[in-house]
């Protein structure tokens, strides 16, 4: 079966400073990985997406960025937080058009 | 603009209560509807997909329905245990298998 990681889980970091979040998935190949950032009261914002390795789309423009340097591996990055990147980030997985399955999610607050 | 709205934002039933939740979507096509379950500080957990008008989904206490204009989360005799945010989101005909989400609604069951 497939299961997908993230990490850190709770990430207090200081406004400028640089921020790397992972998302790695065990028991598939090659498939669709996505972020998205949920702010309270907002619904799922859908940041990047990508369809293999060294592939990345972005939905938003902002300070963030996003690689997948291995197949199974996506990783959102910032080189200077702000306050408004506060906010619970969600990794998510599909096959082709297939269901998206989400991991359990970092909490990040920038102070 | 593609745009999902769901009402209400926030339900509070007593144990057995039943009701229904509604997610609105305007969007020029529809490949799939999907519904989340979310608990609190966690990612979404996944309940349903719904393709086509007249399409219904049970599981357990939940059922989805799709009509061409929105879905129906109707839940039947609630448990305390249902409590959580409910999410909708729809996923368009063309391009890649991203997803527009709408905002949730929290549904709070009392015992």
């Amino acid at each position: 079966s497939q299961t997908i990681h993230q990490w850190p889980a709770t990430l207090v970091q200081p406004v400028g400073s640089p921020l790397s979040l992972e998302c790695t998935v065990e028991g598939t190949s090659n498939p669709n990985l996505y972020w998205y950032r949920q702010a309270a009261g907002r619904g799922l914002q859908l940041l990047f997406y990508s369809v293999g390795i060294g592939q990345i789309s972005s939905e938003v423009p902002q300070n963030l960025s996003a690689s997948r340097p291995q197949d199974r591996q996506f990783i959102l990055s910032s080189k200077k937080l702000l306050l408004s990147d506060s906010g619970f980030y969600l990794c998510a997985w599909n096959r082709a058009q297939e269901t998206q399955y989400f991991g359990p999610g970092t909490r990040l607050l920038v102070l | 603009e593609d745009q999902v709205t769901q009402s209400p934002e926030a339900l509070r039933l007593q144990e057995g209560e039943s009701s229904s939740l509604n997610c609105s979507y305007t969007v020029s096509g529809l490949r799939g509807l999907f519904w989340y379950r979310q608990d609190p500080g966690k990612g979404p957990e996944f309940l349903f997909t719904l393709y086509s008008a007249g399409e219904e989904k049970e599981k357990e206490r939940l059922k989805a329905t799709l009509t061409k204009k929105e879905s129906f989360l109707h839940i039947t005799a609630p448990k305390p245990e249902d409590s959580a945010t409910y999410l909708c989101a729809v996923q368009l005909p063309s391009g890649y298998s991203t997803l527009t989400f709408g905002k949730g609604t929290m549904l709070l069951v009392s015992p």
